[in-house]
This record gives structure tokens, C-alpha cells and sequence, in this order.
């Protein structure tokens, strides 16, 4: 599992609230990844991280910001959460010598 | 950025091999072929890479063809563990990070 932990790992919220995920690796890897997860969609790219406050946006980034103040965590957050961010995320980081991607175990969040 | 192509679904019978073929006929000189799967809903589980080379691992086989169009993942003794949807992707590099696009995917289903 590349040491890599998600939380909460089930959410239930209501639209409009605020909700932070948390990925947390222990391996000290420098690339970080937030993805959803939906019916017919694959898994889609929200953002990523390079390094301590160096993030930038994947291919579905609207409606969610991150923040990495340490290497260890990958915060993701909805700031106004709505039905349509209902979705499984998934962290990944980049390890090994073939800089391939291990996920983390997901989050599955629910908004009514 | 290149895109990738997977039947649907696919059957196997136990111990035989499994062969999942995926088409990527518009993938860069540069551009490597991932394979992941996703067992019931846990986070993508890395299988094989490759890039030109047909590749081995203890899991699996990727056979690429030698225009690199296509490609194949072998399992070579199918069990009911390896019912799961598999992933092919295409691993493009951009500036400070990598992107992962996935699509649907196989779903490979064994049978006793």
C-alpha cells in the first residue's frame, strides 16, 4: 500500500458544508495526487502536488483547492460541498525507480 | 494526450490464461503503457509498465506490439482473485508532474 493512508474513509455531509480529505504517506515521496473516482468516468486527475506548497490543478479541479504544508499530508478540500462531488477519492503518490503511482485505499463521500 | 481503448468486459477460466488487449494507436514516441487493476471498489493496484519492450513481472506479462498501437496483458494462471477491473493507461509526462489517464477499463471476470 506504499504507506499511504486516507481519512475519513466514509463521509456523509450535507450541501453547502465544508469537508476536508486527508492523505498521509510515511515514506517522505516529494509527488502527490488527489483523483475521483465515478460510474463511467475512470478515475479523473482533481490535483497534485510537486513538493511543500507546490500544487497545481489536474483535469477536474473546479469546486476544490488543496494544500500541502508538509510532506507527509495531501489535504484536499471541498468548500462548499454539492451533490455532484459525491464520488470515491482516491490519494496516490509517485514512488520507485519506474516513478510509478500506488493509491491509497479511498475515501467514498456522500452529499445529500 | 494519447487514449486508450478496452473491451468491456471478458471472461476467464480458472488456471487458463488471461489476455487483455488494449489499442493506443495515437501514444507518443515517449509515452510508457500502464497497466493497474481495482479489485471491488479498493484503490487501483499497480500491475506492469512498459515502454517499447515486452515486460515480466511476477504478476503479469505486457506484450507490445512493434508499432506500439497496442498491447496485451497476460495473466498467465488465472484465479478467482484476479477477478477485477483492469486499466490500461497511457503515462503522459508534462511539466512537474505525470499524468495518469485512465479509461473504463475490462472487466475480467474468472471463473471456477
Amino acid at each position: 500500500d506504499a504507506g499511504i493512508t486516507q481519512s475519513p474513509r466514509h463521509k456523509v455531509t450535507e450541501t453547502g458544508t465544508p469537508v476536508t480529505l486527508r492523505c498521509h504517506q510515511t515514506e517522505n515521496h516529494r509527488y502527490m495526487y488527489w483523483y475521483r473516482q465515478d460510474p463511467g468516468h475512470g478515475l479523473r486527475l482533481i490535483h497534485y502536488s510537486y513538493g511543500v506548497k507546490d500544487t497545481d490543478k489536474g483535469e477536474v479541479s473546479d469546486g476544490y483547492s488543496v494544500s500541502r504544508s508538509k510532506t507527509e499530508d495531501f489535504l484536499l478540500t471541498l468548500e462548499s460541498a454539492t451533490s455532484s462531488q459525491t464520488s470515491v477519492y482516491f490519494c496516490a503518490i509517485r514512488a520507485g525507480g519506474a516513478e510509478t503511482q500506488y493509491f491509497g485505499p479511498g475515501t467514498r463521500l456522500l452529499v445529500l | 494526450d494519447a487514449k486508450t481503448t478496452q473491451p468491456t468486459s471478458m471472461d476467464c477460466a480458472e488456471g487458463r490464461a488471461a489476455n487483455l488487449p488494449c489499442n493506443h494507436s495515437t501514444i507518443s514516441g515517449n509515452e510508457y503503457v500502464y497497466w493497474y487493476r481495482q479489485i471491488h471498489s479498493q484503490g487501483p493496484q499497480y500491475i506492469i509498465h512498459g515502454l517499447k519492450n515486452n515486460e515480466t513481472n511476477e504478476m503479469a506479462s505486457l506484450i507490445i506490439t512493434e508499432d506500439r498501437k497496442s498491447s496485451t496483458l497476460i495473466l498467465p494462471h488465472a484465479t478467482l482473485r484476479d477477478t477485477a477491473v483492469y486499466y490500461c493507461i497511457v503515462r503522459v509526462e508534462s511539466y512537474n508532474t505525470d499524468k495518469l489517464i485512465f479509461g473504463t477499463g475490462t472487466r475480467l471476470q474468472v471463473f471456477p
